[in-house]
């Protein structure tokens, strides 16, 4: 069956430390590949996403992520940390071709500790 | 960028009533709505996709009698949870997609959280 998986449910990182949030997916081809921000009271917010070509993406607020097509991986990750990233993230695939339905994993919250 | 609303943020109601909650996209037209449910702490489940001027289609389990769709214009699509139970409280996000590209970002409300008593 087709599935998003991010095996960490709860990060706390230091204020100023690097991030990498960990997004695995089981599909037959490769999918569309995004990553979301959800702060409360805020909608989802697209951080970055992979569609074809350089497997490193840069994004918004100074994310990047990696395909890694080896793995069946697109970690999401960030060089230094800062208090306002606190939120909730999450990894989501859209098959190609499939109606732009989105698949979400079930996050990964991130505390930012100063 | 493209900014969807939702109305209301909040709502609280009686078991056994019917609420709506009303999903628009501010600044451009929206061939497609989707409609999420997100239980706390848990990811968005997808419920159903709307398109202007056409029937709903509804995900797997999802009962299209419990959960009225209407996407009566480009800006505007309506979720109607009829007969509310308790076990009908969540979080409900609304998304939109511009027309126009073969493949197209969503973008998201801020969601509506229903609190069945």
């Amino acid at each position: 069956a087709q599935s998003v998986t991010q095996p960490d449910i709860h990060i706390t990182v230091s204020e100023g430390a690097s991030l990498e949030l960990r997004c695995n997916y089981s599909y037959g081809a490769t999918p569309y590949l995004f990553w979301y921000v959800q702060s409360p009271g805020q909608g989802l917010q697209l951080l970055l996403k992979y569609f074809s070509g350089d497997t490193l993406v840069q994004g918004i607020k100074g994310f990047e992520a990696e395909f890694k097509r080896s793995q069946s991986s697109f970690n999401l990750r960030k060089p230094s940390v800062h208090w306002s990233d606190a939120a909730e993230y999450f990894c989501a695939v859209a098959e190609r071709g499939g109606g732009n339905k989105l698949t979400f994993g079930t996050g990964t919250q991130l505390k930012v500790e100063l | 960028g493209a900014v969807v609303s939702q109305h209301p943020s909040r709502v609280i109601c009686k078991s056994g009533t019917s609420v709506k909650i009303e999903c628009r996209s501010l600044d451009f037209q929206a061939t497609t709505m989707f409609w999420y449910r997100q239980f706390p702490k848990q990811s968005l489940m997808l419920m159903a996709t709307s398109n202007e001027g056409s029937k709903a289609t509804y995900e797997q389990g999802v009962e299209k009698d419990k959960f009225l769709i209407n996407h009566a214009s480009l800006t505007l699509s309506t979720l109607t949870v009829t007969s509310a139970h308790p076990e009908d409280s969540s979080f409900y996000i609304c998304s939109a997609i511009p027309g126009g590209a073969f493949y197209n970002e969503q973008f998201f409300g801020p969601g509506t959280r229903l609190t069945v008593l």
